[in-house]
């Protein structure tokens, strides 16, 4: 079936804007992950989603971050005001249900605020 | 919190020499560790994973194996080809609440020349 796709595939923005990042996981898995790869850095966690809820925000560096999911399915990623040190890959990742189940990664979003 | 260190960061092989990745995690209430494959345009893929009741995992040419006393596991790939050259992420999973924060390595980058 489907893997996770993430869109858009790039994203160049300018310094203060916003930008939306969408997520949309393999259909059925209830849990859903968002990540960061800074260039040439492994991944970093940002938040998780159990269902619509996100019962760990604590890898959001500010309140600049903030996520929702609506529907079991789509995740959006929102960056408010962006900056520079935001530059990076956003990746998103889904697993069929919580505990120490596979997740899977899709493509990545390639963000580039000028 | 949990820490993963990875190395080497770049390796170099020869086509049909065996590749051989470690990671060393920090916290011993870590209870799986997959190993992700990062090429260009194509995201992370799980390429092979171990569970901390298991000491070795072999899939045809991958393997990883997992020393818990120690604290660090390692990938192995034999008969190396060129399309194993990627960038390699190893993970842990140190419990949070029933679900799977990936605490992830800084990657290795792996060359096959043939």
């Amino acid at each position: 079936g489907a893997g996770v796709s993430q869109s858009p595939s790039n994203k160049v923005t300018e310094k203060g804007k916003d930008v939306e990042l969408r997520c949309d996981p393999i259909s059925g898995h209830t849990a859903l992950y968002w990540y960061r790869q800074r260039l040439g850095q492994g991944l970093e966690f940002l938040i998780y989603f159990q269902g619509n809820s996100a019962p760990d925000k604590s890898g959001l560096p500010s309140d600049r971050f903030s996520a929702e999911r609506t529907g079991e399915s789509v995740s959006t990623l929102t960056i408010q005001r962006t900056q520079q040190e935001d530059s990076a890959v956003y990746l998103c990742a889904s697993s069929l249900m919580v505990g120490t189940d596979t997740q899977y990664f899709g493509p990545g979003t390639r963000l580039t605020v000028l | 919190g949990e820490n993963v260190e990875q190395h080497p960061s770049t390796l170099s092989v020869q086509e049909g020499d065996s590749a051989v990745i470690k990671c060393t995690y920090s916290d011993s209430a870590s209870n799986y560790f997959p190993w992700y494959k990062q090429e260009l345009g194509k995201g992370s893929q799980l390429i092979i994973d171990i569970r901390s009741n298991v000491g070795e995992k072999k899939d045809q040419r991958i393997a990883v194996t997992l020393n818990k006393t120690a604290k660090h596991f390692s990938l192995h790939i034999t008969e190396t080809q060129p399309e194993d050259s990627a960038v390699y992420f190893c993970a842990a999973t140190p419990p949070s609440g029933g679900y799977n924060k990936l605490i992830f390595g800084a990657g290795t980058r792996l060359a096959v020349h043939p």
